[in-house]
């Protein structure tokens, strides 16, 4: 099956500074990859996806990269604010399984103001 | 718009008593359906899925039990709770089409601590 390896777990940044959060995943025949923030006490949120027919995509501060000859994807977030403190998870789906993500463990996002 | 609702949001319940969450979809029809685990400080961890009524997948071998009565409707449940089965349970629900990229919504979650 799909396996999902995000690094790092913790990451603290000044306000300001970008952030990069980056995954890999083993199956190639997985072409949707999500990204989403979870608040403290709350469900993850999608904050931005990125389809494996596309290597890049923007949406103001964050940023998602695809690299499927290497099977990793990375989370850009750039001028960092105290509100994006919270952890980000990645995931990788295959379209035909049912809707089903594999995510990663998790990174726990800290800004310092 | 898709709401998707969780209770009891939280629960404190003794070890070896029975379990039942509740997760309710709305403003959508014929979603699929997830329950997932996450452990503190932990990934999510999906424990059944379901692509319809009375049709339900197990991911992992465990002491709990899902099913869905109505098309909306997704419960969790279990006779008699372990102290392992404490954590933050999330359902979610995904928009079935004919793509297939299949964007996943959470819930906001039940925090379950078995003594």
């Amino acid at each position: 099956g799909e396996n999902v390896e995000q690094h790092p777990s913790t990451l603290s940044v000044q306000e300001g500074d970008s952030a990069v959060i980056k995954c890999t995943y083993s199956d190639s025949a997985s072409n949707y990859f999500p990204w989403y923030k979870q608040e403290l006490g709350k469900g993850p949120q999608l904050i931005i996806d990125i389809r494996s027919n596309v290597g890049e995509k923007k949406d103001q501060r964050i940023a998602v990269t695809l690299n499927k000859t290497a099977k990793h994807f990375s989370l850009h977030i750039t001028e960092t604010q105290p509100e994006d403190s919270a952890v980000y998870f990645c995931a990788a789906q295959r379209g035909t399984n049912a809707g089903k993500s594999t995510f990663g463990d998790g990174t726990t996002l800290t800004v310092k103001p | 718009s898709q709401t998707i609702h969780q209770w009891p949001a939280t629960l404190v319940q003794p070890v070896g008593s029975p379990l039942s969450l509740e997760c309710t979809v709305e403003g959508t029809s014929n979603p699929n359906l997830y329950w997932y685990r996450q452990a503190a400080g932990r990934g999510l961890q999906l424990l059944f899925y379901s692509v319809g009524i009375g049709q339900i997948s197990s991911e992992v071998p465990q002491n709990l039990s899902a099913s869905r009565p109505q098309d909306r409707q997704f419960i969790l449940s279990s006779k008699k709770l372990l102290l392992s089965d404490s954590g933050f349970y999330l359902c979610a629900w995904v928009r079935v089409r004919l793509a297939v990229y299949n964007e996943q919504f959470f819930g906001p979650g039940t925090r379950l601590t078995v003594l």
